[in-house]
């Protein structure tokens, strides 16, 4: 079974900081990735996909992420951050015909 | 265009007893999954239905079960519920299984 892991449970920035999320996934074959992320109190909300083609995609509020099939991961970054990206942010992966897996999130805290 | 709603917000319940939290998806949309989400945990696949049928089913007992109405409202049912099935119950819905799940804002069940 496909499982997802995100090595980073929290973290803790600066305002303008840079940031990397890591997400590791174990499935051999063609899969969709996501992030999304969940602002206090609020829903689940979709970041940014990788289906196909680019294997560097642009999400909302200047994310994007990589994806690189031969290390298995889909690692989330963002140049600057800011106070109000804090949140908790999931990867999640889905194979094809198969549930969507998360990851267990990070939670990240922007200081300003 | 309505987003995910899940009724109710927020039960509290006793050992022992069940609970059916519902489901309505965004119209259009016939794949509705479920997931526990709790503190450390992340979010849990529970299972997945598409016109009606379940078609992935997670870790979870048999205690867990669902059901999927014609018109694609969903509802899941926790049976002899334990202490340990307190969490954030969220429903999600897209296209197809493997596209982009847009989530409603929970059902918070406490277990006392």
């Amino acid at each position: 079974a496909q499982s997802v892991s995100q090595h980073n449970h929290h973290v803790i920035l600066s305002e303008a900081a840079s940031l990397e999320l890591g997400c590791n996934y174990s499935y051999g074959g063609t899969v969709n990735l996501f992030w999304y992320v969940q602002y206090p109190g609020q829903h689940l909300q979709l970041l940014l996909k990788y289906f196909s083609g680019d294997p560097l995609v642009k999400g909302i509020k200047g994310f994007e992420a990589e994806f690189i099939k031969s290390k298995f991961s889909f690692n989330l970054r963002k140049p600057s951050v800011q106070w109000s990206d804090t949140a908790e942010y999931f990867c999640a992966v889905n194979a094809q015909n198969n549930d969507m897996r998360f990851g267990a999130g990070t939670r990240l805290t922007v200081k300003p | 265009k309505a987003g995910v709603t899940q009724t109710p917000r927020y039960l509290i319940k006793t050992r022992g007893q069940q609970v059916t939290l519902s489901c309505s998806p965004i119209s259009g949309h016939r794949s509705v999954s479920w997931y526990q989400q709790t503190p450390g945990q992340g979010l849990q696949f529970l299972f997945e239905y598409f016109s009606e049928t379940q078609r992935n089913k997670g870790n979870f007992p048999g205690r867990f079960s669902g059901r999927q109405f014609s018109n694609s409202r969903s509802e899941m049912n926790v049976s002899t519920l334990e202490l340990g099935d307190s969490a954030l119950y969220l429903c999600a819905s897209s296209w197809s299984a493997t596209d982009t799940q847009y989530f409603g804002p929970g059902t918070r069940l406490t277990v006392l």
